[in-house]
């Protein structure tokens, strides 16, 4: 089965501590996304990456980081530095030259 | 700056009383427009990819249309299962541009 999978479903964050939310696609998808969703807001981009070993800023990385070493796996670190980081973060890929995008599951992020 | 709005925010439907759903744009040089479903706790789900003004594409008892400056998803004879959120998007670069949503309910 095709698709993009994300990790873990629900994580707890304690106070200084950084956490790591996973993404993988076995789509081939070129381009790969993070997205951060609150309520009442719309979707807002936090990191994307069109290319291996190369990645851009979105709206919102203040206290994100993220590494694209590999095609199939994209994933998100929340650092100590991200004040409010409670929120449901979704990962999504598209294929170069194609413009929708396609989404994972989401992992819901708390905050202990 | 480009912009996305939905509305309305809310909508409660009876079973099989049709409805549209309203996504306004200001996307310059507009690429894509694309719907969503969106379940609660769940990712957002596919639905369409509009390309330029006049066209139209329908799924089940979705249709969705497209005008130089809105979008509508119109839903006819809505069923229970089809009550979630309707997020619309727009992009002119690699980017999506997201409006909030519409939280649909349909009633039995």
């Amino acid at each position: 089965d095709g698709g993009i999978t994300q990790s873990p479903k629900y994580l707890f964050r304690k106070e200084g501590q950084n956490v790591t939310l996973s993404c993988e696609q076995n789509l081939n998808h070129d381009a790969m996304y993070w997205y951060r969703q609150d309520p009442g807001q719309g979707l807002r981009l936090i990191y994307y990456s069109q290319i291996v070993n190369d990645f851009q800023k979105g709206d919102i990385a203040e206290g994100y980081s993220v590494s694209r070493e590999k095609k199939e796996s994209f994933p998100l670190t929340v650092t100590s530095a991200q004040k409010n980081p409670t929120a449901f973060y979704l990962c999504a890929s598209k294929s170069s030259g194609q413009e929708t995008q396609y989404f994972g599951p989401g992992t819901r992020l708390l905050v202990l | 700056e480009d912009q996305v709005t939905q509305s309305p925010e809310a909508l409660r439907l009876q079973e099989g009383e049709s409805s549209s759903l309203n996504c306004s744009y200001t996307v310059s040089g507009l690429r894509g427009l694309f719907w969503y479903r969106q379940d609660p706790g769940k990712g957002p789900e596919f639905l369409f990819t509009l390309y330029s003004a006049g066209e139209e594409k329908e799924k089940e008892r979705l249709k969705a249309t497209l005008t130089k400056k809105e979008s509508f998803l119109h839903i006819t004879a809505p069923k229970p299962e089809d009550s979630a959120t309707y997020l619309c998007a727009g992009t002119n670069t690699d980017k999506l541009i997201f409006g909030t949503g519409t939280r649909l309910q349909v009633f039995p």
